[in-house]
């Protein structure tokens, strides 16, 4: 079955304080990685996709890398706007269908 | 650009009855999918549109649950009885075709007592 998994559920740093998010994932037939930032009462927004193991996408103070069994979204001196809950999603099959994982909530204090 | 609109944005319902949620993506987007978020969760696909064809629906409790996308543009999804565990909110996101990034709406907010 596929299976996506985010770790940890939630996160608290403080400001300038660096730390990885993890997304790991089993699935038939990846297509692709995806990475969103979801605020509370809003929709997701997309940061990166990844295809292959090795890939890395940045942004700012955001960086998303991709092995064959994971992903981790590595955020450098986060500010507290940087406050939010982070969903990876894998997209696998002919039909390109998202699969979600939990999402982590991360919370940065000044 | 506009983005992915959504209406309402919050509704409260008695269980049993019925609710609809309308859905207009950005223009061009081929590809439409439902979603439904219950705090503290991931978005689970509901169903997913290709033009006004449906591709993936396989998660859709088609019991209760419908949705349609007229002339592969706007889309509603329906609930008709709501029950309890219907409380969550429902997004609607768009791709430009099947492999590319989403775009979200802003959601609806369905509290079904």
């Amino acid at each position: 079955e596929d299976q996506v998994t985010q770790s940890p559920e939630a996160l608290r740093l403080q400001e300038g304080e660096s730390s990885s998010l993890n997304c790991s994932y089993t699935v038939s037939g990846l297509r692709g990685l995806f990475w969103y930032r979801q605020d509370p009462g809003k929709g997701p927004e997309f940061l990166f996709t990844l295809y292959s193991a090795g890939e890395e996408k940045e942004k700012e103070r955001l960086k998303a890398t991709l092995t064959k069994k994971e992903s981790f979204l590595h955020i450098t001196a986060p500010k507290p706007e940087d406050s939010a809950t982070y969903l990876c999603a894998v997209q696998a099959g002919g039909t390109y269908k998202y699969i979600f994982g939990t999402g982590t909530r991360l919370k940065v204090l000044a | 650009e506009a983005g992915v609109a959504q209406s309402p944005r919050y509704k409260i319902i008695e269980k049993r009855q019925s609710v609809a949620f309308w859905c207009n993506p950005i223009s061009g987007h081929a590809t439409l999918y439902w979603y439904q978020q219950i705090l503290g969760q991931g978005p689970k696909l509901l169903i997913q549109f290709q033009n006004n064809g449906v591709v993936d629906d396989s998660q859709l409790p088609k019991d209760r649950f419908s949705a349609e996308r007229l002339k592969g543009v706007d889309s509603t999804l329906k609930i008709q009885p709501a029950k309890l565990e219907d409380s969550a909110v429902y997004l609607c996101a768009s791709s430009l075709v099947a492999h590319n990034e989403q775009f979200f709406g802003p959601g609806t907010r369905l509290t079904v007592l």
